[in-house]
């Protein structure tokens, strides 16, 4: 099985502009789970969908925002980006939202904002 | 709040064990995972404890303890490909995926 892609792989930006990010999950899996990874502060949980549907939501603006499709595929939005928005996005798909699911992380977008 | 604590660094020898450390404080707790990433590359599951005690895959072993809240990663006959940031994370009462901000081991030869 093709495992979790993301696209793109890099994107600079300027403050104050807009990106969206976009994961294919792991073909059969349903949910996914979106996270900033930064140096200072580590991975941290975005949100997470499951059927369409946002299950959980971490501690982020509401310039943070998602979605998945029918087919499971996801996508998040930052709107108004800012300097401290840069980080390493990962995106992790598993077969259920199960409390004992494995995540299976894709290789990520770095998104540089100057 | 919700945290977990893990060294930042460790360092061991080629061929050696290194334990890894993770103490987590949760409101609900619904099992411990680990995580391993080299550096530009995307984390990688090694392990989960739902309940109390060791599992073992390999030469990755993990422990824990929830009545001390506490866990840990052991990595038996060290190999330099080993080098990499190790997470701990926790899926608390509110669903919600938390990771500890990573060990970077270091392995000297």
């Amino acid at each position: 099985k093709a495992g979790v892609t993301q696209t793109p792989r890099y994107l600079i930006k300027t403050r104050g502009q807009q990106v969206t990010l976009s994961c294919s999950p792991i073909s059969g899996h349903r949910s996914v789970s979106w996270y900033q990874q930064t140096p200072g502060q580590g991975l941290q949980f975005l949100f997470e969908y499951f059927s369409e549907t946002q299950r959980n939501k971490g501690n982020f603006p509401g310039r943070f925002s998602g979605r998945q499709f029918s087919n499971s595929r996801s996508e998040m939005n930052v709107s108004t980006l800012e300097l401290g928005d840069s980080a390493l996005y990962l995106c992790a798909s598993s077969p259920s939202s199960g409390r004992q699911e494995t995540q299976y992380f894709g290789p990520g977008t770095r998104l540089l904002v100057l | 709040g919700q945290s977990l604590e893990q060294p930042s660094e460790v360092t061991a020898v080629e061929g050696a064990i290194v334990q890894i450390n993770c103490t987590y404080q949760t409101s609900g707790f619904y099992g411990l995972s680990w995580y391993q990433q080299h550096d530009g590359g995307a984390p990688t599951f090694l392990s989960y404890n739902g309940l109390d005690g060791l599992e073992e895959t390999g030469r990755f072993s993990s422990f824990l303890s929830r009545s001390d809240s506490y866990g840990y990663l052991l990595l038996q006959e060290l190999q330099m490909k080993d080098s990499a940031s190790y997470f701990c994370a926790v899926r608390g009462r509110d669903d919600k995926i938390i990771f500890g901000k990573g060990t970077r081991l270091h392995i000297l030869p």
